[in-house]
């Protein structure tokens, strides 16, 4: 099946910093590739996703890209704010495979 | 609509009993999802139900735990005998798609498992 790796596990930033983060897939025929949120005590929450006929996508201060080459695809969040702060997870697959998550990175944007 | 429906929110029993976890999806959606969340393991997903058919079950650890969708508006997740290390979040999604292509799922409030 397919394996979705995420780095990195936790990412601190101060407020109005930018945040990165990358997950890497497998499989080349995953067509798929969302990002959930997960904050403290609550269930995951789908903030962006992409297909891979796009390379990019925006969504205000949230922006997901896609390498289908080198199969990575990263979140970026500008201008980061306090309630930012929770547990991202991407996933990846489509096709034969049912999107897979990965480990989760722990955002904290400090005031 | 009322979003994916849980219950019991928590549940607390002692090692060896049975334990029933229920799922209501969103009217409409075919795909049902069961994950298990931990610190230790992330989300795991146990099963994937497509129109009410058992999809994938590779998840599922051990003959210990059973899930069932008897209709497109409920699904169960047993174990038993429950163990302590079974204890976890076990979140129910649902979604509007099916292979080959998969949409946005919609996760439950989540059941907090305890065994003791």
């Amino acid at each position: 099946g397919e394996n979705v790796e995420q780095h990195p596990s936790t990412l601190s930033v101060q407020e109005g910093d930018s945040a990165v983060i990358k997950c890497t897939y497998s499989d080349s025929a995953s067509n798929y590739f969302p990002w959930y949120k997960q904050e403290l005590g609550k269930r995951p929450q789908l903030i962006i996703d992409i297909r891979s006929n796009v390379g990019e996508k925006k969504d205000q201060r949230i922006a997901v890209t896609l390498n289908k080459t080198a199969k990575h695809f990263s979140l970026h969040i500008t201008e980061t704010q306090p309630e930012d702060s929770a547990v991202y997870f991407c996933a990846g697959g489509g096709g034969s495979y049912i999107p897979t998550f990965g480990r989760g990175t722990s955002l904290i944007v400090h005031p | 609509d009322a979003g994916v429906i849980q219950s019991p929110r928590h549940e607390v029993t002692e090692m060896g009993q049975e334990v029933t976890l229920r799922c209501k999806p969103i009217s409409g959606h075919n795909s049902l999802f069961w994950y298990r969340q931990t610190m230790m393991r992330g989300l795991e997903l146990l099963i994937y139900f497509n129109n009410n058919v058992p999809i994938d079950d590779s998840g599922m650890p051990e003959d210990r735990f059973s899930a069932k969708m008897p209709n497109a508006s409920f699904s169960t997740l047993k174990i038993q005998p429950s163990e302590p290390r079974d204890s976890a979040v076990y979140f129910c999604a649902s979604s509007l798609a099916g292979p080959p292509a998969y949409n946005e799922q919609f996760f439950g409030p989540g059941t907090r498992l305890t065994v003791l």
